[in-house]
């Protein structure tokens, strides 16, 4: 099982760029990182999910290098409105047997 | 509309007293799963089920029961609650092969 390691928690100003790094050293060759958003007193939606290079939305970008090990989630501009905690995630329920691990996650907070 | 649902969202209850939460899902989803959430800790797997009267244990499924009888609910039954379960629980469904999970609300249990 591939298990994760992001910042616990991370700052910005509405407007800026948000890159949030996830860790993720013995993922399977076959998984796919996927990501996760979660409002106060909702439960996570999934927001972006890639294998390789660069995966773009409508939510936000997602860049996983060549070996892998890691994954930049990218928020463009951000807002008052993505102030979350965001998970990163190392296979999903068909790929992992249905086990999961999805760790602590990073609390981004934006301000004014 | 497609939807996890859980019940009840709120429940403050006393030490040894058996409960039920309830989760159910109108997407015909084959993958359930159950999470508890608690500050610090991020989300950890208590129970998932693949498929009807398939079900296996997650990270921490100590004190916590499971059923899959029908496809579309799977109950989280605590025996014996004691206080440190009280937390925020999450129920989520996944279709075959996908790589999203679709969560419910949230149901925040107090043990006294």
């Amino acid at each position: 099982l591939a298990k994760t390691t992001q910042p616990i928690s991370m700052d910005s100003y509405e407007g800026q760029e948000v890159n949030i790094t996830c860790s993720h050293n013995n993922i399977a060759t076959n998984d796919y990182i996927t990501w996760y958003q979660q409002f106060p007193s909702q439960g996570p939606r999934f927001i972006i999910q890639g294998y390789k290079t660069k995966v773009t939305n409508e939510v936000a970008s997602l860049f996983i290098p060549a070996d892998r090990k890691s994954s930049t989630l990218s928020l463009p501009r951000v807002s008052l409105s993505d102030t979350a905690v965001y998970y990163c995630l190392g296979g999903y329920p068909w790929s992992q047997g249905g086990k999961l691990i999805f760790g602590q996650g990073t609390e981004l907070s934006v301000k004014p | 509309e497609a939807q996890v649902t859980q019940n009840p969202r709120y429940l403050i209850t006393v030490t040894g007293k058996k409960l039920t939460v309830t989760c159910s899902q109108n997407m015909n989803h084959e993958y359930m799963s159950w999470y508890r959430q608690d500050p610090g800790l991020g989300l950890r797997q208590i129970y998932y089920s693949m498929n009807v009267e398939v079900t296996d244990k997650g990270d921490v499924p100590e004190g916590y029961k499971v059923s899959r009888k029908e496809k579309r609910n799977f109950p989280l039954i605590l025996e014996s609650p004691s206080p440190n379960q009280t937390s925020l629980y999450f129920c989520a469904s996944s279709d075959r092969g996908s790589d999203e999970q679709y969560f419910g609300p949230g149901t925040r249990l107090t043990v006294t």
